[in-house]
């Protein structure tokens, strides 16, 4: 059971470079959210999701998009990265809305 | 609109010190309440939540409809407990949460 995992630890984007943000989870939970971290700021929610195919939008979408089309999987995507968009990310999932949340390790980016 | 506020950035005690870490929220409706810990190389991960009423790790915090806080303490703060403490905030029956900024807590010896 590896809980939730996150992929890659590290990155480095040009501005303007796409890439996804992979995580993942062995759980079975409906729940399943993104975060970033930035100094002073706290967790931001960017999207969540209460289970396959079903998605909405946090606090800081903008310049985001998510999908989900298996349970296990919540990928965020950046379309075109962009210096303010440099932070810590967290994946984290939970049974449901109001359980527990269990998050990854983090994947810090860095946007040039 | 939702909003939480941990006024401290750092708190600085000594071990064996009691230790109040600081949570006022925005909300007008019913709220829950939680305090996530993120030691040192670990992963962020839930303390304890208002409506289970627990004491985990020595620590409590009561919810404070009037005063719109949640603060979390402990009477004898030990070295172990230094870490990163965040309040978070879920609207009842909504999806959505608000995490405060973290308090730094370091225990001296």
């Amino acid at each position: 059971n590896a809980g939730v995992t996150q992929t890659p630890k590290f990155q480095v984007l040009k501005t303007g470079q796409s890439m996804t943000l992979q995580c993942a989870q062995d759980m079975n939970h409906e729940y399943m959210s993104w975060y970033r971290q930035d100094p002073g700021m706290g967790l931001r929610l960017i999207h969540y999701s209460v289970g396959a195919g079903i998605t909405d939008q946090g606090e800081v979408p903008n310049g985001y998009n998510v999908s989900r089309s298996t349970t296990e999987d919540f990928p965020l995507r950046l379309l075109s990265a962009a210096p303010s968009q440099t932070s810590v990310y967290f994946c984290a999932s939970s049974r449901t809305s109001g359980d527990t949340q269990y998050f990854g390790p983090g994947t810090r980016l860095t946007v040039l | 609109a939702q909003r939480v506020t941990q006024p401290e950035k750092l708190l600085s005690v000594f071990k064996g010190a009691p230790v109040e870490l600081k949570c006022n929220y925005s909300y007008s409706g019913s709220p829950e309440l939680f305090w996530y810990v993120q030691y040192s190389r670990q992963r962020l991960q839930l303390l304890l939540r208002h409506i289970s009423r627990e004491s985990i790790k020595g620590f409590t915090a009561d919810l404070n409809k009037g005063e719109t806080s949640f603060h979390l303490k402990k009477p004898f703060a030990q070295e172990e407990d230094s870490a990163m403490y965040y309040c978070a905030l879920r609207p009842y029956n909504f999806n959505k949460f608000y995490f405060g900024s973290g308090t730094k807590l370091n225990v001296k010896p």
